[in-house]
């Protein structure tokens, strides 16, 4: 079965920093996806990459997947109080299944 | 921007008793999803429903679990005889198409919170 892993676990920054997550697969990615969770809450999808070597930015945040369709990264750019939060990377094995990342805790220092 | 809308927001159940979790998927989504996270766990994948039947299952989708369409808008999840590691958040998720293996325009709904006490 897929495994996918996020690092790092966690993650404390000071607000303005930049930041990434890492996502590594152990098969070839149909798609992968990221997320934001806030602790209990509901999971808010932030952005899907299919192709290799794509890249999709929304406001400051970028991800990325490589040429093999393995590996993907996350990087925040100027990371806010607001960019706190879980965030799982989600990826898709056959259709219409999908495995998730542990996730990785942000915190952002004010 | 169209939801997936989840009821209830928090279900509390005692051991043994059955419940039925809702989802209202975005209305021309075509695929439908359940996904659980034990608290401080991983989101597992439980079931893909397609055409009203399921395409996909998890292992931890057994006998306990069924899901229904039951009226062309709402999406049910329903867990007989609950058990005490039953409780977890339930998201609900649906998805306009499969290209190439994977999802578009996948939407998540904020969960249904279930503890079975």
């Amino acid at each position: 079965s897929q495994e996918l892993e996020q690092s790092p676990q966690s993650l404390i920054v000071q607000e303005g920093k930049n930041l990434t997550i890492n996502c590594t697969s152990s098969k070839t990615l149909y798609g992968l996806y990221w997320y934001k969770q806030k602790y209990g809450e509901g999971l808010i999808f932030l952005m899907m990459l299919q192709k290799g070597g794509e890249e999709k930015s929304h406001e400051k945040i970028t991800a990325k997947l490589d040429e093999k369709k393995q590996q993907s990264s996350l990087h925040i750019t100027a990371s806010q109080p607001s960019h706190a939060g879980i965030y799982l990377c989600g990826a898709d094995t056959n259709a219409g299944k999908s495995t998730f990342g542990d996730g990785t805790t942000l915190t952002v220092k004010p | 921007e169209p939801e997936v809308t989840q009821t209830p927001s928090h279900q509390v159940t005692q051991m043994g008793q059955e419940v039925i979790l809702r989802c209202v998927p975005i209305s021309n989504h075509l695929y439908f999803y359940w996904y659980r996270q034990i608290l401080g766990q991983k989101v597992e994948f439980l079931v893909s429903f397609y055409n009203n039947e399921i395409s996909e299952k998890s292992e931890i989708f057994d006998d306990q679990f069924s899901v229904e369409r039951p009226d062309g808008s709402n999406f049910t999840l329903k867990i007989r005889s609950t058990k005490l590691e039953d409780s977890a958040m339930y998201f609900c998720a649906s998805s306009e198409a499969l290209r190439r293996g994977a999802r578009h325009g996948y939407t998540f709904g904020s969960g249904t919170r279930l503890t079975v006490v």
